[in-house]
């Protein structure tokens, strides 16, 4: 098992360009999630999945899309990139719908808006 | 609403050290509390967790126990090592569903 993958590792973009982060995870999980992590800030949510089919906002929700493709897949869209959105970011998996259930990440795609 | 306050790092420790980082929360329901790691350039790990008051989470020789009087729930470990090296973030689950609140994290560094 790969347990979950995220393409691209790095990008630059320049303000105003778009591009989509991929992830897919290959354990059955039905929740995924979106995190960015920015120093002294810990991680925080920007959407998650509960199912295939469902998605919801989370803390910081502004200037991104989610898609959840299918069960395995969900992307983030970055419309209209700002330098406040460089950023590492992280999507995770679950398998459980309960609070005490294990998240699973990825190794990150590290994004720089200039 | 839902928060994780952890003590700021870095902290530096010279191998077989004792280590111990600061984790509180705040007492809204009864919350499972989690450590995870992260080693530097990969994602987050679970390394231990706790479900309920008094429990203790131990994995790799590290220790946390779920103490609900304090709100708290200390990362220790007796003697660290070099490959210990890495960030270290408090989380707690967050009412309803599976959602978790993150602390800012502490780096960890561990020098021979």
């Amino acid at each position: 098992n790969a347990g979950v993958t995220q393409t691209p590792k790095f990008q630059v973009l320049k303000t105003g360009q778009s591009m989509t982060l991929q992830c897919a995870q290959d354990m059955n999980h039905n929740s995924m999630y979106w995190y960015r992590q920015d120093p002294g800030m810990g991680l925080r949510l920007i959407y998650y999945s509960a199912s295939e089919g469902t998605t919801d906002k989370g803390e910081v929700p502004n200037g991104y899309n989610v898609s959840r493709l299918n069960k395995r897949e969900f992307s983030l869209r970055l419309e209209s990139a700002a330098p406040s959105q460089t950023s590492v970011y992280f999507c995770a998996s679950n398998g459980g719908t309960a609070s005490t259930d294990t998240q699973y990440f990825g190794p990150g795609t590290r994004l720089t808006v200039l | 609403g839902d928060s994780v306050t952890q003590m700021e790092g870095p902290v530096t420790l010279s191998e077989e050290a004792f280590l111990t980082i600061n984790c509180t929360y705040t007492a809204t329901g009864y919350p499972s509390l989690f450590w995870y790691v992260q080693y530097p350039g990969e994602g987050l790990q679970l390394l231990l967790k706790a479900t309920k008051a008094d429990d203790k989470g131990s994995n790799k020789g590290f220790e946390a126990t779920y103490r609900k009087e304090t709100t708290s729930f200390h990362l220790e470990k007796g003697s660290v090592q070099v490959s210990d090296s890495a960030v270290y973030f408090c989380a707690r689950g967050r009412g309803g569903g599976n959602k978790l609140t993150f602390g800012t994290g502490t780096q960890l560094k561990v020098e021979l």
